[in-house]
């Protein structure tokens, strides 16, 4: 089983409309969840970090993390053109090769005006 | 504050050459990381260092060495490049600990091994 998993994509929405994106993950000792943006040709940039239960938000963003289910998500309220990128999960784990925080292979938005 | 900052941006190589990759940080960070990213692949962590003084391989370290020269700066040397090396390369920095504060990324250097 991949430590963090992401539906790759793409996932088109309206201009206007509510991305939905989605992150699972395997080790239940995480305690450090973080979204990252990136767009095409650019380096991953942090959007959202969340750490207990429940929804953060943050403008148009809201993470959602349910630790008992094992899952993490973001929503785009509002989504613009500009939002069209590569949205990474990242999850913290102890130790091991990979280091400390394990990416998904993200998930590519696309919002059409 | 320029972050993380990576040199060169863009290098192309030939077989067999050798080249080191620069990345320092402005932020006080005591953990440093060299990534990988590949289509399809995602970010692959090649070489950490925990704090000053320190390195650590990750996932994929075979074909590189690093150096943590002081807490500023972390470099990725190449000593015989391959095809199979031509990828983007991010350098990353974390404040905290086990990540708990999340990763700040430089804007990467691609690389080309021909």
């Amino acid at each position: 089983q991949k430590e963090v998993e992401q539906n790759s994509g793409p996932l088109s929405v309206p201009e206007g409309a509510i991305a939905s994106l989605n992150c699972t993950y395997s080790d239940r000792g995480s305690q450090s969840f973080f979204w990252y943006r990136q767009y095409s040709g650019k380096s991953p940039e942090l959007i959202m970090s969340i750490y207990s239960n429940g929804d953060k938000e943050d403008g148009r963003f809201t993470a959602q993390l349910n630790k008992a289910s094992q899952y993490v998500s973001l929503l785009i309220r509002d989504s613009q053109p500009s939002d069209s990128a590569t949205y990474l999960c990242a999850v913290n784990r102890l130790g091991g090769s990979q280091g400390n925080l394990i990416f998904g292979k993200g998930t590519k938005l696309s919002v059409k005006p | 504050n320029a972050g993380v900052t990576q040199t060169p941006k863009f290098q192309v190589l030939k077989t067999g050459q050798s080249m080191t990759l620069q990345c320092a940080q402005d932020m006080n960070h005591n953990s440093m990381y060299w990534y990988r990213q590949d289509p399809g692949m995602g970010l692959r962590l090649i070489y950490y260092s925990a704090s000053e003084g320190t390195t650590d391989k990750g996932e994929v370290p075979n074909g590189y060495n690093v150096s943590r020269l002081n807490k500023r700066e972390f470099s990725l040397r190449l000593e015989s490049a391959a095809p199979s090396q031509t990828s983007v390369y991010f350098c990353a920095s974390s404040e905290l600990g086990q990540g708990a504060g999340g990763y700040t990324f430089g804007s990467g250097t691609r690389l080309t091994v021909v």
